[in-house]
């Protein structure tokens, strides 16, 4: 079973508009973090934001806020005021359990910026 | 700044031969690091958790024989593909984990063309 899913493969979003892209997940381990990368063309993974299962409030970094809500599993991304540098594959992530564990990645989605 | 270094960005070699890329992260020990493998237009998928001073671990369906995996220091893990063919021309990407709570670090990949 997928432990991450994103359901949109592909999103626009106009230039200063915000945007949301989703991300849900499968997990029964109590401790875990919800991560998101960015992916552009040239193929480095790019980390926007973290968010622990314990956070009690959903994580911020600049344009970037994640929208957790534990008891539905989802981990949304939200940027706002989107800029045509964001334009790339973004990936919705979960390492369960310790630190040692690996990421598992969702399918991604594309996001194009539109001027 | 990068904290994991990936080394070469990209080979072409024969189908037959042998390559190998390098990850080290540059400014923290890493027992464990991740090595995944991303074809066009998909996610990143694990390969093998590599393990300082002891065997990787490999995922289900990944040759241990034909991804050879050394992680002889606390900053360096080697990905060998040994007796490379086309089918396994990717996009091969490795990370390595600070500590607890924090974001896999990712290399810049390599992108890896068998003739």
């Amino acid at each position: 079973a997928q432990k991450i899913t994103q359901t949109q493969p592909g999103m626009f979003v106009q230039e200063k508009e915000a945007v949301t892209l989703d991300c849900t997940y499968d997990t029964s381990d109590p401790s875990y973090g919800l991560f998101w990368y960015k992916q552009p063309s040239s193929g480095e993974m790019i980390f926007l934001i973290y968010q622990g299962s314990y956070d009690q409030q959903n994580a911020t970094e600049g344009r970037y806020s994640l929208n957790f809500q534990k008891a539905r599993k989802s981990a949304n991304l939200v940027i706002s005021a989107s800029q045509l540098g964001d334009s790339a594959m973004y990936f919705c992530a979960m390492r369960e359990g310790h630190s040692d564990t690996p990421l598992v990645f969702g399918k991604g989605t594309r996001l194009s910026v539109i001027a | 700044g990068a904290v994991v270094s990936q080394h070469p960005s990209w080979v072409i070699c024969k189908s037959g031969t042998s390559v190998k890329i390098e990850c080290r992260s540059l400014d923290f020990q890493a027992t464990t690091m991740f090595w995944y493998r991303q074809f066009p237009k998909q996610s990143l998928m694990l390969m093998a958790t590599s393990n300082e001073g002891s065997k990787a671990t490999y995922e289900q369906g990944v040759e241990k024989d034909k991804f050879l995996i050394n992680h002889a220091s606390l900053t360096l893990s080697t990905l060998t593909v040994t007796s490379a063919h086309p089918e396994d021309s990717s996009f091969y990407i490795c990370s390595a984990n600070q500590g607890s709570n924090s974001p896999l670090h990712f290399g810049n990949g390599t992108r890896l063309t068998v003739t």
